[in-house]
């Protein structure tokens, strides 16, 4: 049992460039989400997920696209990037509505020059 | 919004000492809080998660509380040790909410 796993680890990319972050969970969860995480601020949600098909906005949404395709999948997507993008990117997943624990993922550092 | 405050950011203590980490948030309309470790490089590990109709929650040497009312929790740290050294989070969810809302976090470093 993984856990939540992130692909890839580390990434540094050049203004303009596209990339697909990769979450996956192996605990059958019905909720994800992608939390980036900058120094001084707390993590604050991208998008996330209630099941599979299904995507919504969080807090910071501009950017970003997001599917979820397979229920063990969540995908997160930057089609242009830009420096302001650069971050920790986190996802986590939640079983459903009677449980609040999230389960994180250890983490993507993405650095756009 | 909810805006969650975490003071202070970092925090030194030597070994054994007993430490509280202070957690406020603004709007007291919360469905439950929780309390997250960070090891540095790492994701965050959920330590105590309290629902907004309890006051305190336990597991080993953490204690965390919650005020509602006040909008203030605290994670009570016993017999502190150099691996409890990390960042601590504290995050809150709203009713019919999907997302939680974060701290910025407060280091601790505990001495040997």
């Amino acid at each position: 049992n993984a856990g939540v796993t992130q692909t890839p680890k580390f990434r540094v990319l050049k203004t303009g460039q596209s990339m697909t972050l990769l979450c996956a969970q192996d605990m059958n969860h019905e909720y994800m989400y992608w939390y980036r995480q900058d120094p001084g601020m707390g993590l604050r949600l991208i998008h996330y997920s209630v099941g599979e098909g299904t995507t919504a906005k969080g807090e910071v949404p501009d950017g970003y696209n997001v599917s979820r395709l397979k229920k063990q999948n969540f995908l997160l997507g930057l089609e242009s990037a830009a420096p302001s993008q650069t971050s920790v990117y986190f996802c986590a997943s939640r079983g459903d509505m009677s449980t609040d624990t999230q389960y994180f993922g250890p983490g993507t550092r993405l650095t756009v020059l | 919004k909810q805006e969650v405050t975490q003071i202070p950011a970092a925090l030194s203590v030597p070994e054994g000492e007993n430490l509280v980490l202070n957690c406020s948030f603004t709007d007291s309309a919360i469905y439950n809080l929780q309390w997250f470790r960070q090891d540095p490089g790492k994701g965050l590990t959920s330590l105590l998660l309290i629902q907004s109709s309890q006051r305190e929650q336990t597991s080993g040497r953490l204690n965390a509380s919650l005020d509602k009312s006040s909008g203030r929790s605290t994670l009570y740290i016993a017999a502190s040790q150099p691996g409890d050294s990390a960042t601590y989070l504290c995050a809150v969810r709203g009713p019919g909410a999907n997302n939680l809302f974060f701290g910025t976090g407060t280091r601790l470093t505990v001495i040997p």
